[in-house]
């Protein structure tokens, strides 16, 4: 089992510019979730969904948009990126909310 | 607003030394702490607490939580340099809408 998989690892983008995060996981988990982690802030999360089909507003919503069209797969999307918008983005997934959480390996998003 | 609190924010201790590790929250229907390990990429679980005075030990480390005093802390005895990370507290909680709330986490650092 590869767990959690995210994809890019890296990506430089110019502000204005649009982009997809893909996290894909192979436990057949409900759950999952979109956070980013900047130094000092900790883990906010972004973007969470329950199931396939569904999604819901985290704590820091503004400016991404997700889709779960299949139940392994959560997209983030950037319509058009700032500069606050880099970070490191960490996608998660849980069977349901009173299990822990299976973190990916994590994307490195820079916003010239 | 919920809040998660974490001390110290960082921590430089002797291979051997015994540590602790504190998180405080204020959170609206508390569900459950949990504590993650982040070493040089995604955090990976270490324990889930959701009731009172219960103790959850894995090897060197060992966890509680108190309900009534809103906190947790995270022992590890006998470190080792391969202890060093950063240590998360995180509070889920929230009626019908998920919800979990990570601290800005404590930096340990164990030195030979």
């Amino acid at each position: 089992n590869a767990g959690v998989t995210q994809t890019p690892k890296f990506r430089v983008l110019k502000t204005g510019q649009s982009m997809t995060l893909l996290c894909a996981q192979d436990m057949n988990h409900e759950y999952m979730y979109w956070y980013r982690q900047d130094p000092g802030m900790g883990l906010r999360l972004i973007h969470y969904s329950v199931g396939e089909g569904t999604t819901a507003k985290g704590e820091v919503p503004d400016g991404y948009n997700v889709s779960r069209l299949k139940k392994q797969n959560f997209l983030l999307g950037l319509e058009s990126a700032a500069p606050s918008q880099t970070s490191v983005y960490f996608c998660a997934s849980s069977p349901d909310p009173y299990n822990e959480q299976f973190f990916g390996p994590g994307t490195r998003l820079t916003v010239l | 607003e919920d809040k998660v609190v974490q001390s110290p924010l960082s921590l430089v201790v002797h291979e051997g030394d015994t540590v602790t590790l504190n998180c405080s929250y204020e959170v609206t229907n508390f569900r459950s702490l949990l504590w993650y390990k982040q070493e040089k990429k995604a955090p990976t679980f270490l324990f889930m607490l959701t009731s009172s005075g219960i103790e959850k030990k894995s090897g060197r480390l060992s966890s509680i939580l108190d309900k009534k005093e809103l906190f947790s802390i995270l022992n590890i005895t006998a470190t080792q340099t391969g202890d060093s990370a950063i240590y998360l507290c995180a509070v889920e909680s929230g009626g019908s809408n998920y919800k979990l709330t990570f601290g800005k986490g404590t930096l340990l650092t164990v030195n030979p």
